[in-house]
């Protein structure tokens, strides 16, 4: 069973720049949802997907975006970076369906620095 | 919304000995479930233990147990035995069971504990 996968596993981006930030959930997980980690503190959820589409989603501006693909794999999108962006991002995949029972599995986390 | 709080930013235990992490939590849900998590350096969330707030009897996982207080909305972890591997930062975690299928994938994290182990 392969676990979820993030990459890159760190990214340097400039100020005002665009990143794209890529998962793959584990295998049978339709759902998939991004976190925030910023340093010493505890990850904020950003969003979720379920079957392609967003249906969950924290206080975050809109310039944080997703995609989530048929395979159930994903991307998140940030445009215009600010310094405040940097921080690790997790990927965490779930069966859905009724499964509120069933842990989040998360990756290892895309450190982005914003200089 | 719900909000987690973990009061102990950092907590230190000798090896084999028994350390308890605190989390107290504020909801008005009367159904949801509970998580701890360990964060190694190695950056992966790993899922210690789980509880659902339904059931009255506390979990245990191993050398890991919850001390479930519903009315008092109070979540600790007690790791027993503790061992160097178990030198992590832990995040209580709450999920809930009232936004439908929006919730699958959202958790409210507190703030983190470090966790030391000394040999």
């Amino acid at each position: 069973e392969t676990g979820v996968t993030q990459s890159p596993t760190h990214l340097i981006k400039t100020r005002g720049q665009q990143v794209t930030l890529r998962c793959s959930s584990q295998s049978g997980h339709n759902t998939v949802s991004w976190y925030q980690q910023a340093l010493g503190q505890g990850p904020q959820f950003i969003f979720q997907y379920y079957r392609e589409e967003e249906n969950g989603r924290g206080n975050f501006p809109p310039r944080f975006s997703g995609l989530q693909f048929p395979n159930y794999s994903s991307e998140l999108n940030v445009n215009a970076l600010e310094l405040d962006d940097s921080a690790l991002y997790l990927c965490a995949s779930s069966p859905g369906g009724s499964s509120y029972n069933s842990p989040l599995h998360f990756g290892n986390g895309t450190r982005l620095t914003v200089t | 919304a719900q909000t987690v709080t973990q009061s102990q930013p950092e907590m230190s235990v000798q090896e084999a000995e028994t350390v308890t992490l605190s989390c107290t939590y504020d909801t008005s849900e009367s159904d949801y479930y509970l998580f701890w998590y360990k964060q190694p350096p190695s950056r992966q969330m790993i899922l210690v233990i789980r509880q659902e707030a339904y059931k009255q009897q506390n979990a245990t996982e191993n050398r890991f147990s919850v001390n479930f207080q519903k009315a008092a909305k109070s979540f600790s972890l007690k790791i027993s035995d503790s061992q160097l591997g178990d030198a992590a930062m832990y995040f209580c975690a709450y999920r809930s069971l009232n936004a439908g299928g929006t919730s699958y994938g959202k958790l409210t994290f507190g703030q983190g504990t470090i966790l030391t182990v000394h040999p």
